[in-house]
C-alpha cells in the first residue's frame, strides 16, 4: 500500500541554523500539506500547496518557513533560522481530492 | 478563529462497549469532516470521512454529522484494547486548510 514517507526521522539543530524537512508524497496525490504538533499539543495546521504553489498558510506559517516540490516526488519544508519554539513533530500529508490526507510519519525537530 | 473542540477525556470504556466522542466546530462553512486516531508518539491515521449529514458505517466505526448543530461524532462498537488512542476530529473548513481538535484521549479496560 503506497505511504507518505519523510526524513529524517529525527533531527537536531542548533538555534538560528536552517533545516530542510523532506517528504515524498504518494504518486498520484495532487495536494500536499504540512502540519506540525509540539508534544502534548494539538496538530496545527502550517501549509497547503497545490498545482506548485501555496494555496494557504496559517499565521505560523510566517517569513522563516518556505516550502518546495523540487521534483516531481519530493516536498520539502525549510526553517530558515530555527528557534527554541520551532521544536515538534513535523508531519507532511498529502491527498488525491483536497479532502482525504494521509500522514507521514513525521519528523521529529529538536532545536537546541 | 476557527475551532474545533473536542473533550480531552479520558475517555474509558471496558472492553467490547460502545466508545462514543464529539466534536463541534465553529466554521458554518466546512464541508468535510475527518476522524483520526493517533498512538502515542505517531502520526494521526485517518479512520473516518463524512462530508453529508447523517451517519457513515465503516466496520465498527460509525461517524455522525449534524450540520445544523455544527456536531460531528465517532461510535466505536465492541471496543477493543488496541482501540486505546488519541481520536482526533478535523474539519475541512474551505479553501485548502483543515483544523485539527486538540484530540480525546480513549482507554479501553480490558
Amino acid at each position: 500500500e503506497p505511504e507518505v514517507t519523510q526524513t529524517p526521522s529525527h533531527q537536531v539543530t542548533q538555534m538560528g541554523q536552517e533545516v530542510i524537512l523532506r517528504c515524498v508524497p504518494i504518486s498520484n496525490h495532487l495536494y500536499f500539506y504540512w502540519y506540525r504538533q509540539i508534544l502534548g499539543q494539538k496538530v496545527e495546521f502550517l501549509v497547503s500547496f497545490y498545482n506548485n504553489e501555496i494555496s494557504e498558510k496559517s499565521e505560523i506559517f510566517d517569513d522563516q518557513f518556505s516550502v518546495e516540490r523540487p521534483d516531481g516526488s519530493n516536498f520539502t519544508l525549510k526553517i530558515r533560522s530555527t528557534k527554541l519554539e520551532d521544536s515538534a513533530m513535523y508531519f507532511c500529508a498529502s491527498t488525491e481530492r483536497d479532502y482525504e490526507q494521509y500522514f507521514g510519519p513525521g519528523t521529529r525537530l529538536t532545536v537546541t | 478563529q476557527k475551532e474545533v473542540e473536542q473533550n480531552s477525556g479520558p475517555l474509558s470504556v471496558p472492553e467490547g462497549a460502545i466508545a462514543s466522542l464529539n466534536c463541534t466546530y465553529s466554521d458554518r462553512g466546512s464541508q468535510s469532516f475527518f476522524w483520526y486516531r493517533q498512538y502515542s508518539g505517531k502520526s494521526p491515521e485517518l479512520i473516518m470521512s463524512i462530508y453529508s449529514n447523517g451517519d457513515k458505517e465503516d466496520g465498527r466505526f460509525t461517524a455522525q454529522l449534524n450540520k445544523a448543530s455544527q456536531y460531528v461524532s465517532l461510535l466505536i462498537r465492541d471496543s477493543q484494547p488496541s482501540d486505546s488512542a488519541t481520536y482526533l476530529c478535523a474539519a475541512h473548513t474551505g479553501g485548502f486548510k483543515t483544523i485539527f481538535g486538540a484530540g480525546t484521549r480513549l482507554f479501553v479496560k480490558a
